[in-house]
């Protein structure tokens, strides 16, 4: 069975633009969330969707957004990127029987200049 | 305001010998205590879980202990391999708080061959 899976694996962009990132859950869970993590700390909880509907959302701007798609994927989208955007972002998904357990993609390393 | 803490930012060890990493915590309303692995350049990998109601839990060489009067909870690895080498994460969860996950700083495990 494949894992939690991200793409694109690493991007470059400016300051002021704009950033899509998307993210596969394991197949079955209907649960994904997004984590920011910056260098030499733990990662940060940013979104959480259940059943395409936000479930809850951590202390980060309006900038940031997500949408869960029918078929469970998400997208983080992230505008007028600053340079303190700069970090890896970590999907992760759960299932509704161990909902508290969750499994993490790769990540994507995401490089604003 | 960090619920979850690490306070050893690095710990090194013998091969075959165990190894004790801490996590204390804030929070008297978290449900369950996750640890992760994270080895460079991946997503963090589950390893072991614990709900508040008990204080121990083993899998195979993992074996996480839970002090709730001490908000204290710790991961041993017994026998240390040179491929546990990687930085460790304790994450806490409250389920009436949108599943999300909350890190520690990490701690940076070396097993010396």
């Amino acid at each position: 069975d494949a894992g939690v899976t991200q793409s694109p694996t690493h991007l470059i962009k400016t300051r002021g633009q704009h950033v899509t990132l998307r993210c596969s859950p394991i197949s079955g869970h209907k649960s994904v969330s997004w984590y920011q993590q910056v260098l030499g700390q733990g990662p940060q909880f940013i979104f959480q969707y259940y059943e395409k509907e936000e479930r809850g959302r951590g202390n980060f701007p309006d900038r940031f957004s997500a949408r869960q798609f029918p078929n469970y994927s998400s997208e983080l989208n992230v505008n007028a990127l600053l340079l303190g955007d700069s970090a890896l972002y970590l999907c992760a998904s759960s299932s509704l029987r161990s909902s508290y357990e969750q499994y993490f993609g790769p990540g994507t390393r995401l490089t604003v200049t | 305001d960090q619920q979850v803490k690490q306070n050893s930012p690095s710990l090194s060890v013998q091969e075959g010998r165990i190894s004790i990493l801490n996590c204390d915590y804030t929070n008297s309303m978290f449900d369950y205590f996750l640890w992760y692995k994270k080895y460079p350049a991946e997503g963090p990998t589950f390893l072991i879980s614990i709900s508040s109601i008990k204080d121990k839990n083993e899998d195979g060489r993992f074996t996480v202990f839970l002090n709730k009067s001490a908000k204290h909870l710790s991961l041993h690895i017994v026998p240390s391999q040179p491929g546990d080498s990687a930085v460790y994460f304790c994450a806490a969860l409250s389920m009436d708080s949108s599943y999300k996950l909350i890190f520690g700083s990490g701690t940076r495990l070396l097993v010396r061959p």
